[in-house]
């Protein structure tokens, strides 16, 4: 089953450019990541937000959590050509296993 | 740290055959996750191991999948008989705990003709 959906499900914006990416999700969590994937490779975590933080930083990054509205958004500022990649967000329910949405795709113009 | 080790990274094989996927975690973590990828359903999760006990299996499609983890260092997936539609990109994962950050292998793009 899936939990978390993310928003755009694609992405286009030119290099220097901020990115959003938005994930909403259905049920109670104890934590939401974030985790990109260059093609054809595995997915890396980026960041991991607690159902008790509102915003996290990890340097260009920057994670929020609004669990009231069962919402998180990753931001990327000052995009590069290497950020293009696939990014999802993972949520935590307390059962120990994580349930990955089907991504954003992400893509830097030079 | 070498990183979750997948192999092979490519298998090509006829329906009907039986196919073998290995992983071997990070040293120390306990618990293991295998994946599936494809673009109509995504990253879905077969099955997970903490300490090497198999702890939900409900991910797994159906009994033609078998997983084994019979050490902390070492965990096999078996599809037999495989057929075309169980084509796709399988991943393990490893971290400390479930629930953690996890640390994905590079995968095994699996083709079954």
């Amino acid at each position: 089953s899936q939990q978390g959906e993310e928003d755009p499900q694609a992405l286009s914006i030119q290099e220097g450019e901020n990115a959003t990416m938005n994930c909403s999700y259905k049920t109670s969590i104890n934590n939401l990541q974030w985790y990109r994937q260059n093609s054809g490779r595995g997915l890396v975590h980026l960041i991991l937000i607690r159902s008790n933080e509102r915003e996290k930083h990890s340097g260009r990054l920057r994670v929020t959590l609004d669990t009231s509205k069962k919402s998180s958004s990753l931001l990327i500022t000052a995009s590069r050509a290497a950020d293009t990649a696939s990014y999802f967000c993972a949520t935590e329910e307390g059962d120990d296993k994580i349930i990955f949405g089907k991504g954003t795709r992400l893509h830097i113009l030079p | 740290d070498a990183g979750v080790i997948q192999s092979p990274r490519h298998e090509v094989t006829e329906m009907g055959q039986e196919v073998t996927l290995r992983c071997k975690p990070i040293s120390g973590h306990n618990s293991l996750f295998w994946y599936r990828q494809t673009m109509m359903r995504g990253l879905e999760l077969l099955i997970y191991f903490n300490n090497n006990v198999p702890i939900d299996d409900s991910g797994m499609p159906e009994d033609r999948f078998s997983a084994k983890m019979p050490n902390a260092s070492f965990s096999t997936l078996k599809i037999q008989p495989s057929e075309p539609r169980d084509s796709a990109v399988y991943f393990c994962a490893s971290s400390l705990y479930g629930g953690q950050p996890q640390h994905f292998g590079d995968g095994t793009r699996l083709s079954i003709l």
